[in-house]
């Protein structure tokens, strides 16, 4: 069975540019994940879906970021403009119950 | 409200000694627990869980961890470390707190495997 993956792997950008990455959580899994890790601190939740509907975004830290998950499957993180603060690892994880199986991790350089 | 405190930001051993990473947490209801790994540009990989069944909870790689309520405490420890366990571990805790599993982590403890 497939993992969760995630594209880009790496991404650098110019501040102002917008970013869009991409989740692809497990089949089958309704419930999808996003979070960040800025450097040097902890995971940080930023939101999760159930299927295609906004469950909790009460970690999204502005509204630079937009979360989309059309379709109830694959998701969208698109952060425009980015700003330098953005920089970090953004994990997606997707879940049918409790345990969450995470991606490898989309590292995003805002220069 | 939950929380989570991973004691140690590093942990160093040599190869064939055992090995310990703890873990605090707080928690309002009955909190399940989680270690996962994270290798070098690899994603988090789930190592054990506690969920209000056995306190000792074994997992993958010759990992396991105890659940002590009193201690508030499920430190993760290993008999022998490899060096392929050269890695980062997180420590989370979730309660369901709100009716949804959104998950806290600690910092990450880096386990330094020497020779």
């Amino acid at each position: 069975e497939a993992g969760v993956t995630q594209f880009p792997s790496h991404s650098v950008i110019e501040k102002g540019q917008t970013v869009t990455l991409r989740c692809d959580p497990i089949s089958g899994h309704d419930n999808l994940y996003w979070y960040r890790r800025v450097m040097g601190k902890e995971i940080k939740f930023l939101l999760h879906f159930v299927k295609e509907s906004k469950q909790d975004e009460s970690g999204m830290p502005n509204n630079r970021f937009l979360a989309e998950r059309t379709g109830g499957t694959y998701s969208t993180l698109k952060v425009q403009p980015a700003e330098l603060e953005d920089s970090g690892v953004y994990f997606c994880a997707s879940s049918h119950g409790e345990t969450q199986y995470f991606g490898p991790g989309t590292r995003l350089l805002v220069l | 409200a939950q929380s989570v405190t991973q004691l140690d930001s590093h942990v160093s051993v040599s190869e064939g000694t055992p090995v310990l990473l703890r873990c605090n947490y707080s928690s309002s209801y009955s909190p399940s627990l989680f270690w996962y790994v994270q290798h070098p540009n690899k994603g988090l990989q789930l190592l054990l869980k506690y969920t209000s069944a056995a306190t000792l909870v074994k997992g993958i790689n010759g990992f396991e961890a105890e659940f002590k309520k009193s201690e508030t405490s499920f430190h993760l420890t290993k008999p022998s470390a490899h060096m392929s366990d050269a890695a980062e571990y997180f420590c989370v805790v979730s309660d369901n707190s709100g009716g949804s599993y959104i998950p806290t982590f600690g910092r990450g403890t880096s386990l330094i495997v020497h020779p």
